[in-house]
């Protein structure tokens, strides 16, 4: 079957860096996405790889490793704000989305 | 711009009734979808639509229904309503289905408890 693996919650603490890990295992594989989504809201779009690297997006980058199926949401300068649930989702080769169950990031002040 | 659309925000029916969720885009999107989200898991595929009079099943098919007869929007009716279709319902829609890992826009979301 196809399944997505993401940690359930991560705590860290404002100001420092966080990394969301994201492992899968899909028929097929055109690209990685990262949403975001805070209590109550609708997913909002983060990043989208579909070549193994690190894209960079302000505070946000994201990372993919295709021969790892691997691949990892990184967080810098965190921020309260930052506080909410990422989903890493993938599309197959049936261009379909298939969705990780949401890592809770917890961040302390 | 208004995007994707959703009503009503929240809804409460009672088990074996029937309603529609309305979803509208107004970006000239041919790909849409309806997915349901429960506590603690992700987003679970309803229904699909790839462009007007075209619609196809996903993940949780069952005890749903839609159409597509324009392209701008694309209702989800629930047939007979069962406390296990208590969740929150998105509405996404994307450019084309090969665009839908980057740009995929959500409406804000229905709140469906039946009881």
């Amino acid at each position: 079957g196809q399944s997505l693996e993401q940690p359930s919650e991560v705590t860290a603490v404002e100001g420092a860096i966080v990394q969301i890990n994201c492992t899968y295992q899909t028929s097929g594989f055109y690209g990685l996405s990262w949403y975001q989504q805070h209590d109550g809201g609708a997913p909002t779009f983060l990043s989208y790889n579909a070549l193994d690297g690190l894209e960079e997006t302000g505070r946000f980058s994201s990372f993919l490793s295709r021969s790892d199926s691997y691949g990892y949401l990184l967080l810098q300068e965190l921020q309260m704000k930052d506080s909410a649930s990422y989903f890493c989702a993938v599309m197959d080769s049936n261009y379909q989305l298939i969705w990780g169950a949401g890592t809770k990031l917890i961040i302390k002040p | 711009n208004a995007g994707v659309t959703q009503t009503p925000k929240f809804q409460v029916l009672k088990t074996g009734q029937s309603m529609t969720l309305q979803c509208a885009q107004d970006m000239n999107h041919e790909y849409m979808s309806w997915y349901r989200q429960d506590p603690g898991m992700g987003l679970r595929l309803i229904h699909y639509s790839v462009g007007a009079g075209i619609t196809d099943q996903g993940e949780v098919p069952n005890g749903y229904n839609v159409s597509r007869s324009t392209t701008e929007d694309f209702p989800l009716r629930l047939l007979s309503a069962a406390p296990s279709q208590t969740s929150v319902y998105f509405c996404a829609s994307s450019y084309s289905t090969q665009t839908m890992g980057y740009g995929y826009t959500f409406g804000s979301g229905t709140r469906l408890t039946v009881v």
